[in-house]
């Protein structure tokens, strides 16, 4: 099992430009989440999703969004990227609710 | 999110010393999650708590969930140098959707004491 995967590992964007970055899972996991890490700062939720067709907002939604029209897949949208969304995206998956997370490799994003 | 505190920041260490770490919160949480993150990686979780009061160990690893519910330690046992890596606690509870959430310590980042 490859466990939780990420595309692309590295980005560097222009402000106002677009981009996806997918997550996949091979665990059969219901749940799945995105988070950002920023230095010092502890891991925050973007949105997550509680199965396939579903999603909800987390902790710092605002600029971001989610689509899971696949149990496998969960992708993340930046619709129009600004310098405040530099950061390390980091996928997870739970088949319980929220515990025992398993994060993905992270996708370091970089927007000029 | 629910804030924690997590102590101390970043700590030195030699090899063969104990170490330990904690979180503490103003919130309780249902279970409380210890995670390793090495540089370029994804966090990979250590040990998982599920009730208030129990000590669980993995290797030279030991988490306590805290009786209060609203803290959580972890200690190393005689280090070695690939103890090394950044070091997050999480606090999990239900929320007003019923979900479970996660909410993560800033982290503990150890390093090797030159």
């Amino acid at each position: 099992n490859a466990g939780v995967t990420q595309t692309p590992k590295f980005r560097v964007l222009k402000t106002g430009q677009s981009m996806t970055l997918l997550c996949a899972q091979d665990m059969n996991h219901e749940y799945m989440y995105w988070y950002r890490q920023d230095p010092g700062m502890g891991l925050r939720l973007i949105h997550y999703s509680v199965g396939e067709g579903t999603t909800a907002k987390g902790e710092v939604p605002d600029g971001y969004n989610v689509s899971r029209l696949k149990k496998q897949n969960f992708l993340l949208g930046l619709e129009s990227a600004a310098p405040s969304q530099t950061s390390v995206y980091f996928c997870a998956s739970s088949y319980f609710s929220g515990n025992e997370q398993f994060f993905g490799p992270g996708t370091r994003l970089t927007v000029l | 999110g629910q804030q924690l505190n997590q102590s101390p920041q970043s700590m030195f260490i030699q090899e063969g010393e104990d170490v330990s770490m904690n979180c503490t919160s103003s919130s309780i949480f249902n279970t409380w999650l210890w995670y390793k993150q090495d540089p370029g990686e994804g966090p990979v979780l250590l040990i998982a708590l599920y009730k208030a009061g129990e000590l669980t160990s993995n290797g030279r690893l030991t988490a306590q969930f805290g009786i209060t519910r609203k803290d959580s330690f972890l200690n190393i046992s005689a280090s070695i140098p690939s103890d090394v890596g950044i070091y997050f606690c999480a606090g999990g509870i239900i929320s007003r959707s019923n979900d479970y959430k996660l909410s993560f310590g800033a982290g503990t980042t150890v390093t090797v004491r030159a």
